[in-house]
């Protein structure tokens, strides 16, 4: 069975304080693992997918890497817009829906 | 495009009643997924669909729920009879093929009393 397990569960950082989050997953066979951000009373809105153990992709101030057993997202200079959940899937080689660990809860003050 | 679009966005109602929770698509997309997500287990796969055929239902709880996907621009999930334990936020996502990223709808807030 796919696992997915996020760090820390909630995160409160200064504007401009750099930090990252933490997704450790199992899985047989990785097909993917999807960065999501959710905020409050919306669906999660995708932001990255990696494929492979080294990959690595940029969008703005966020950053998603993966190593064969976690992926980091971090994020540069945080403003306050970035405050949301951030949530962490993995699809695996025996289904194709996504499993998704329980998110960070990330708030960014001004 | 307009993106996945769930309808209603709130639904209240009355233990044992039925609720039918509706999903269009984003056009030209193969796959479609419907999740829950509640405080307490974070979202979770309910049921799938590859080109309008279920392909795995394992999530669906018990026999009290049930989808359908009678062409590639809708979808049903349906709950009968629901309990308050149903209460939950549904989603709706679509993606191009099995294997690429998923995009999701703003979601049902269900209530059941």
């Amino acid at each position: 069975e796919d696992q997915v397990t996020q760090s820390p569960e909630a995160l409160r950082l200064q504007e401009g304080e750099s930090s990252s989050l933490n997704c450790s997953y199992t899985v047989s066979g990785l097909r993917g693992l999807f960065w999501y951000r959710q905020d409050p009373g919306k669906g999660p809105e995708f932001l990255f997918t990696l494929y492979s153990a080294g990959e690595e992709k940029e969008k703005e101030r966020l950053k998603a890497t993966l190593t064969k057993k976690e992926s980091f997202l971090h994020i540069t200079a945080p403003k306050p817009e970035d405050s949301a959940t951030y949530l962490c899937a993995v699809r695996g080689g025996g289904a194709d829906g996504l499993t998704f660990g329980k998110g960070t809860h990330l708030i960014i003050q001004p | 495009d307009a993106g996945v679009i769930q309808s209603p966005r709130h639904e209240v109602t009355e233990m044992g009643q039925e609720v039918t929770l509706r999903c269009k698509p984003i056009s030209g997309h193969n796959s479609l997924f419907w999740y829950r997500q509640t405080m307490m287990r974070g979202l979770e796969l309910l049921i799938y669909f590859n080109n309008n055929v279920p392909i795995d239902d394992s999530g669906m709880p018990e026999d009290r729920f049930s989808a359908k996907m009678p062409n590639a621009s809708f979808s049903t999930l349906k709950i009968q009879p629901s309990e308050p334990r149903d209460s939950a936020v549904y989603f709706c996502a679509s993606s191009l093929a099995s294997d690429t990223e998923a995009f999701f709808g703003q979601g049902t807030r269900l209530t059941v009393v």
